[in-house]
C-alpha cells in the first residue's frame, strides 16, 4: 500500500532553517513527483512547490522562491524540503502528498508540525 | 497571481439540507480540478477529482461539477459526519493554487 511517512516535529529559532522529510513506499517512486503543502493554525491549504522524483525538476510558489530547496534521494525514496531564514509566519503542519503528472494529489503524509519561536 | 476564488467562507446548515459551495479560477482550468475535505487535526482527504469523479470510498451524496473557471461541490443531504472544512485546487500546472477553503458547520 501506498504510504508516504514524513519526519517529526521541530522546534526551530527565527533565522534558522528547518528540512521536513518525506519516505515513500508502496509505489515506483520515480514515476511520480511530490507536492508540498503547508497549514498555518487556524488557516487554509497553501501549496508550497514540486519535485519530480524522475529528474529532479522543480516549481515553487513565488512567495516561497529563494527560500525553500526540495529534493529527492532515490536511492531511500525519500523527499525533503527545506526552509530558510525561518519566522513565525512559518510555524505550520508541513504535508507531502504524491502527485503523477497531470493528475491530482492524491497520498498524503501524516504532517509535521514546524514550531518558530525564539 | 493565479486566484481561486472560493464561497462561502463558511456556512451552517441543517441536516438533511442541501449545501452547494463554489470555487471560481481566475483563468480557464478545463476540469482539472479536485475538492478535498479536512477535519480538525487531519489530514486533508481527497473527495472529487476532474472536477466530477468521485473517489472510491466517498459518499455518493457528494458531487462535483463545472469546467472551465467555475465549479461546484455538492452535498445531497447534508450529515453530522460532514462538519468539515472543504477545499477546491487546481492541478493542471503550477501553481496548485488552493482554494480559500469553506468551513461547514450543523445548525
Amino acid at each position: 500500500q501506498v504510504q508516504l511517512v514524513q519526519s517529526g516535529a521541530e522546534v526551530k529559532k527565527p533565522g534558522a532553517s528547518v528540512t521536513v522529510s518525506c519516505k515513500a513506499s508502496g509505489y515506483t517512486f520515480t514515476s511520480y513527483g511530490i507536492t508540498w503543502v503547508r497549514q498555518a493554525p487556524g488557516q487554509g491549504l497553501e501549496w508550497m512547490g514540486w519535485i519530480s522524483a524522475y529528474n529532479g525538476d522543480t516549481h515553487y510558489a513565488q512567495k516561497l522562491q529563494g527560500r525553500v530547496t526540495m529534493t529527492t534521494d532515490t536511492s531511500t525514496n525519500t523527499a525533503y524540503m527545506e526552509v530558510r531564514s525561518l519566522s513565525s509566519d512559518d510555524t505550520a503542519v508541513y504535508y507531502c502528498a504524491r502527485k503523477y503528472t497531470g493528475s491530482h494529489p492524491d497520498y498524503w503524509g501524516q504532517g509535521t508540525l514546524v514550531t518558530v519561536s525564539s | 497571481d493565479f486566484q481561486m476564488t472560493q464561497s462561502p467562507s463558511s456556512l451552517s446548515a441543517s441536516v438533511g439540507d442541501r449545501v452547494t459551495i463554489t470555487c471560481r479560477a481566475s483563468q480557464g482550468i478545463s476540469n482539472y480540478l479536485a475538492w478535498y475535505q479536512q477535519k480538525p487535526g487531519k489530514v486533508p482527504k481527497v473527495l472529487i477529482s476532474t472536477a466530477s469523479t468521485l473517489q472510491s470510498g466517498v459518499p455518493s451524496r457528494f458531487s462535483g461539477s463545472g469546467s472551465g473557471t467555475d465549479f461546484t461541490l455538492t452535498i445531497s443531504s447534508l450529515q453530522p459526519e460532514d462538519v468539515a472544512t472543504y477545499y477546491c485546487q487546481k492541478y493542471n500546472s503550477a501553481p496548485l493554487t488552493f482554494g480559500g477553503g469553506t468551513k461547514v458547520e450543523i445548525k
